[in-house]
């Protein structure tokens, strides 16, 4: 199956700091990219999809100005939790979908503490 | 409203038995994912199922299709404590949007 990276795996940061996670499709070309939040012990909450060359779309409850999110390639997606505050302290997953065959790919995710 | 309604929860048995995992909606999906996450890791795809009434086998797991493409089922035989994990169902009733069950988490104890 396709491969798709996070990075950093781990992040600790003070609050009022920004921070920037890295989503990248490996051995394919991603038009569109996903981007959840995932609180202990509970599902994958979808944030925004993410597209390249254009706006990415919030879902609702979702600050846009506070998560902001770059899709400058075809490979890569970023997203920037700014100003950061403990309660933003999560695990933060990407996807990247297969349109053929109806799949996505997850990546293995970044776990966010914000002291 | 959770769209994915998934069931059960939590599920903990012994090592040897069989259990079965439910993913169901009042919607039509044009694919059900199953995925299995471990702590700190991102879900890894297990299968796809596209074709209503679908069953695909993958060792000791087997998943079904609903013939009304509404509802999906997961069930393992002789369970390992390798099994043991987070899994998740998904479809894109909506073009391009997955949406997630709230998870079934289990565990298999020796």
């Amino acid at each position: 199956g396709a491969v798709v990276s996070q990075h950093p795996s781990w992040v600790i940061c003070k609050s009022g700091t920004s921070v920037k996670i890295e989503c990248r499709s490996l051995d394919f070309q991603a038009t569109t990219m996903f981007w959840y939040r995932q609180f202990p012990k509970q599902s994958l909450m979808l944030m925004a999809t993410s597209n390249e060359g254009s706006k990415a779309t919030y879902e609702q409850g979702v600050e846009k100005d506070k998560f902001l999110i770059n899709h400058a390639s075809l490979t890569l997606s970023t997203l920037t939790v700014t100003s950061a505050h403990p309660e933003d302290s999560s695990f933060y997953i990407c996807s990247a979908p297969d349109w053929g065959i109806e799949t996505q790919y997850f990546g293995p995710g970044t776990r966010l503490l914000v002291l | 409203t959770q769209l994915l309604e998934q069931s059960p929860q939590f599920l903990s048995i012994q090592e040897g038995e069989n259990l079965t995992v439910y993913c169901n909606s009042s919607s039509v999906f044009s694919s059900l994912q199953w995925y299995r996450q471990e702590p700190g890791e991102g879900p890894v795809l297990l299968v796809t199922v596209v074709t209503g009434g679908e069953v695909k086998k993958l060792k000791r797991l087997t998943f079904q299709f609903g013939d009304a493409r509404k509802d999906s089922s997961l069930h393992i035989t002789a369970a390992q404590p390798g099994d043991t994990g987070l899994y998740l169902c998904a479809g894109a009733p909506i073009a391009q949007k997955l949406v997630f069950g709230q998870g079934t988490r289990l565990t298999i104890n020796p």
